[in-house]
């Protein structure tokens, strides 16, 4: 069984559009969680980190489900820029594949 | 805003030479990793640095790769005799503790 597992999408939305993201997660002792976008051939950036009590950064929203053992992400408003590969990192040492969004106009 | 730097940013060798792949961690982190991601795949992670040993590493990690922290600021990784799988995007990445990665730009290694 993978450590994560993330839906590779592709995810083509039009602007304005909200839409989610989910990853889950196969070791119930992981600690850390965190999203990263990844544009094309580039390094992965930190988008935001997860907490248990959810958290929100501008028109990104961020949960973790321990019991379910899942992540997700929520783009609000999506604008073109939002296009990328969104990752799922637990622990540092896992990834998932990456979800790719591409928003149109 | 401080930024992980690695080099080179590409990197073409023969199979089974030597490469040795540079990284400037952020300088007030003492965690430090190496990942690779081979064209159209994911991120894996290879190993993790603390306190000048190795804390953790992953089955790609075999003998044929070693890490070094030789001084103060750089963090190497050197693969010793390259095959053409070990063609890859690697990446190193520093943080503090209890905060997450910042990764580098990358060194892209085409084994040829």
């Amino acid at each position: 069984r993978k450590e994560v597992e993330q839906d590779p999408g592709p995810f083509n939305v039009p602007e304005g559009a909200t839409v989610a993201f989910n990853c889950t997660y196969s070791n119930s002792a992981s600690q850390s969680f965190f999203w990263y976008r990844q544009d094309c051939r580039k390094e992965p950036k930190l988008l935001m980190s997860v907490y248990s009590s959810g958290n929100e950064d501008g028109r990104f929203t961020a949960q973790l489900n321990r019991a379910s053992q899942y992540i997700s992400l929520l783009i609000r408003d999506s604008k073109l820029s939002d296009s990328a590969t969104y990752l799922c990192v637990v622990n540092q040492f896992y990834f998932g594949t990456g979800t790719s969004l591409t928003v149109i106009p | 805003e401080p930024e992980v730097t690695q080099t080179p940013s590409h990197q073409v060798t023969q199979m089974g030479q030597e490469v040795i792949l540079r990284c400037v961690p952020i300088s007030n982190h003492l965690y430090f990793y190496w990942y690779r991601q081979i064209l159209g795949q994911k991120v894996e992670f290879l190993v993790s640095f603390y306190n000048n040993e190795i804390s953790e590493k992953s089955e790609i990690f075999d003998d044929q790769f070693s890490v070094e922290r030789p001084d103060g600021s750089n963090f190497t990784l050197k693969i010793r005799s390259t095959k053409l799988e070990d063609s890859a995007m690697y990446f190193c990445a520093s943080r503090r503790a209890g905060l997450p990665l910042h990764f580098g730009n990358g060194t892209r290694l085409t084994v040829t």
